[in-house]
């Protein structure tokens, strides 16, 4: 059984502090990973994917992969009231099978 | 000009009804999915159907029957409802050959009292 974990959390970081997101995967085969934000009672919306080893950044995001070690993170900086959310991370099957963590709660507080 | 629209936002009903959510996007897309997401949020694909062909179908009870019109469209009807049917569903859609960016639907809750 594939499977994508990551930490529950509640995650509370102050407002302006990097929020640093963890999600790990049991398939090493696994070549594209997501993450999604939920707000409460919304439907997830794609933030990032990355498909190779090394960094990816877009604004205030930045998506982190090493394959090696089955990791992806996402780092948000100067971290918002607006950014508390959970974060899904999804690594695909195969053909479009999106396998998801559990997700992380994310709380930034003023 | 909503993207990925459902229908309705909120069900709820009784054990052993059977019900419907409807499922439309005008994105263009080839590809669409239905996914559950329990009470603590973990979400999971059940079905998916790529131009009216299903394509993923996983492990489901049988109650559960998706039917894809067109590729526009995507019903789920669900027989014999169960308590533990009680989830939010959502539809996703996406373009097969373009990677597997999915945009998600509003999301159906459903209560089975």
């Amino acid at each position: 059984q594939k499977e994508v974990e990551q930490n529950s959390g509640p995650l509370s970081v102050p407002e302006g502090a990097i929020a640093s997101l963890n999600c790990t995967y049991s398939d090493r085969g696994s070549q594209s990973f997501f993450w999604y934000r939920q707000y409460s009672g919304k439907s997830p919306e794609l933030i990032m994917f990355i498909y190779s080893n090394g960094d990816k950044e877009d604004g205030r995001f930045t998506a982190q992969l090493n394959k090696a070690s089955q990791y992806v993170s996402l780092l948000i900086r100067d971290s918002q009231p607006s950014d508390s959310a959970t974060y899904l991370c999804a690594v695909d099957d195969q053909g479009g099978k999106l396998i998801f963590g559990q997700g992380t709660e994310l709380s930034v507080k003023p | 000009d909503t993207a990925v629209s459902q229908t309705p936002k909120y069900l709820v009903t009784q054990m052993g009804n059977d019900k419907s959510i409807k499922c439309e996007q005008n994105l263009g897309h080839d590809t669409m999915y239905w996914y559950k997401q329990d009470s603590k949020k973990f979400l999971k694909i059940m079905f998916s159907y790529n131009n009216k062909e299903l394509i993923i179908n996983e492990t489901v009870p049988n109650r559960f029957s998706p039917k894809s019109p067109d590729k526009a469209h995507l019903n789920l009807h669900i027989n014999s409802l169960e308590l533990g049917d009680s989830a939010v569903y959502f539809c996703a859609s996406s373009h097969r050959s373009l990677g597997t960016e999915q945009f998600f639907g509003p999301g159906t809750r459903l209560t089975v009292l």
